[in-house]
C-alpha cells in the first residue's frame, strides 16, 4: 500500500516556466510535509517543507501548497532553470503523535527536465 | 553539509556472503536511519535508531540487521545478500524534536549482489 504517490513518473518544462510536481498521500495521520532533490550519484538534498498548520510554504523559487482536504501537496517551481533537472521525491512523516521517532514515507520521485 | 559519509560507496559481493555498510557522522546527531532507493519505490525506510543501543525495524527490514554502538557510527548488515537486496543505500540522520524535523541524507552505497 503505497502512501504517498508521485503519479508523474517525470516532467519537462521549458527554462523560465513553471514546473508544477504533485504528490498525494492516502495516511490522514501525516501532519509534516518534506521535497527533497536527487542527482544521479548523490545523497537527496533537502528542498522546503510544510506542515500541516500551514497551507503555503515559499522558500524563494520553491513554494510548497498543501490541501488537506484533499490530501495533495505540490511543489512549485518559478522559474525552472536547467540546474533544477534532478528526480524530486516528496516525504511525509506522522510527528504530531510523538512517537515516529521522524520516520518518512517517501513517494517513487518524478524526474524534472528543464529544457534551455 | 551534514557531516556524513558512508562506506564502502560502490560494492559488489556474491550472494549468500554477509555484507556490513557504515554510516558516519561527525556532528552527534540522536536519530540516524537506513533506507534503500528503487526504481519505482522512492526510498523506503529499512531501520531507524533513537539513540545508542536503541534501534527499531522500518518498513523493509526483512534480511537486515543494524546496531549503534556509539553516536558517530549507524551499521547496517546484511547477514546473507540476496540478489534482491541490489539497490542503494542511504544514510539520513536528523535531530528530531517534533513536528518540524528535517533529514539530511549521506551520499549513498551503490550495493550489487550477484
Amino acid at each position: 500500500d503505497q502512501q504517498v504517490k508521485q503519479n508523474s513518473p517525470s516532467l519537462s518544462v521549458q527554462e523560465g516556466r513553471i514546473s508544477i510536481l504533485n504528490c498525494d498521500y492516502t495516511n490522514s495521520m501525516f501532519d509534516y510535509f518534506l521535497w527533497y532533490k536527487k542527482y544521479p550519484a548523490e545523497g537527496p538534498t533537502f528542498l522546503i517543507s510544510i506542515s500541516s498548520i500551514k497551507d503555503k510554504n515559499e522558500d524563494g523559487r520553491f513554494t510548497v501548497f498543501l490541501n488537506k482536504s484533499a490530501k495533495h501537496l505540490s511543489l512549485h517551481i518559478v522559474p525552472s532553470q536547467p540546474g533544477d533537472s534532478a528526480v524530486y521525491f516528496c516525504a511525509a512523516s506522522a510527528n504530531g503523535g510523538g512517537t515516529s521517532y521522524g520516520k518518512l514515507t517517501f513517494g517513487q520521485g518524478t524526474i524534472l527536465t528543464v529544457h534551455p | 553539509d551534514a557531516g556524513i559519509t558512508q562506506s564502502p560507496r560502490h560494492k559488489v559481493t556474491e550472494t549468500g556472503t554477509p555484507v556490513t555498510l557504515r554510516c558516519h557522522q561527525t556532528e552527534n546527531h540522536r536519530y540516524m536511519y537506513w533506507y534503500r532507493q528503487d526504481p519505482g519505490h522512492g526510498l523506503r525506510l529499512i531501520h531507524y535508531s533513537y539513540g545508542v543501543k536503541d534501534t527499531d525495524k522500518g518498513e523493509v527490514s526483512d534480511g537486515y540487521s543494524v546496531s549503534r554502538s556509539k553516536t558517530e557510527d549507524f551499521l547496517l548488515t546484511l547477514e546473507s545478500a540476496t540478489s534482491s537486496q541490489t539497490s542503494v543505500y542511504f544514510c539520513a540522520i536528523s535531530e528530531f524534536q517534533g513536528w518540524t524535523d528535517t533529514q539530511y541524507f549521506g551520499p549513498g552505497t551503490r550495493l550489487t549482489v550477484l
